[in-house]
């Protein structure tokens, strides 16, 4: 069974880092394609950015562009997000998603306040 | 970017009746070497995750019941809801990913009256 298990969130002061990971089980992590989506509280979906298998490409949306970074470690089974200079409009659940976005984690949530 | 515009925002229906969910794209889906429309429709649950529900504009996900169809090509879309269900209670959205960055609707509340 294809799980995605994501962690890291919680409460996180305005400027600082925070950095997410992704679980991923029941697949074979190194043939997919890996996102991250995220949704304000209340509000609509929003794509952050995907990975492809060997990490040798990875786009983002641009206006979160030089804040988030999005990795990964094969060995590991692992996707990551890494977001920096946070600010309150980054509260949010913060979803990943396999390539195709056809399973998706629980999401975890990250709070951004003083 | 390419932006997708959604609707209606909302709307509330009868268990049995059929809804139509528009999604309009600012710059066509097709993608000429392939054939396709790169368009994604998902259902999101109060409290859930999001679920795809349909992918190349009108190729149902393993597991969706066939009152969801996708329609429309180039840039209008449609996914229908028929025999609406009180388990369909969710917001729907439309995603592209004819291109990068992927964006999605603004979402369409469907409430059950």
């Amino acid at each position: 069974e294809v799980k995605l298990v994501e962690s890291g969130g919680g409460l996180v002061q305005p400027g600082r880092s925070l950095k997410l990971s992704c679980a991923a089980s029941g697949f074979s992590f190194n043939d997919y394609w890996m996102g991250w989506v995220r949704q304000a509280p209340g509000k609509g979906l929003e794509w952050i950015g995907e990975i492809n298998q060997d990490s040798s490409t990875i786009n983002y949306t641009p206006s979160l562009k030089d804040k988030f970074t999005i990795s990964r470690d094969n060995a590991q089974n692992t996707l990551y997000l890494q977001m920096s200079k946070l600010g309150s409009e980054d509260t949010a659940i913060y979803y990943c998603a396999r390539g195709g976005y056809g399973w998706w984690g629980q999401g975890v949530m990250v709070t951004v306040s003083s | 970017d390419i932006v997708m515009t959604q609707s209606p925002s909302s709307l509330a229906v009868s268990a049995g009746e059929t809804v139509t969910i528009n999604c309009k794209s600012s710059q066509s889906l097709f993608g000429s070497v392939r054939q396709k429309n790169y368009l994604a429709w998902y259902q999101q649950k109060p409290g859930q995750s999001p679920k795809l529900l349909i992918y190349l504009a009108s190729t149902r996900e393993s597991g969706v019941p066939d009152r969801f169809i996708g329609s429309g090509s180039g840039t209008d879309f449609t996914l229908t809801i028929s025999s609406v269900q009180a388990e369909d209670l969710a917001n729907y959205y439309c995603q592209q990913y004819y291109d990068t960055p992927l964006t999605f609707g603004s979402g369409t509340k469907l409430e059950i009256k």
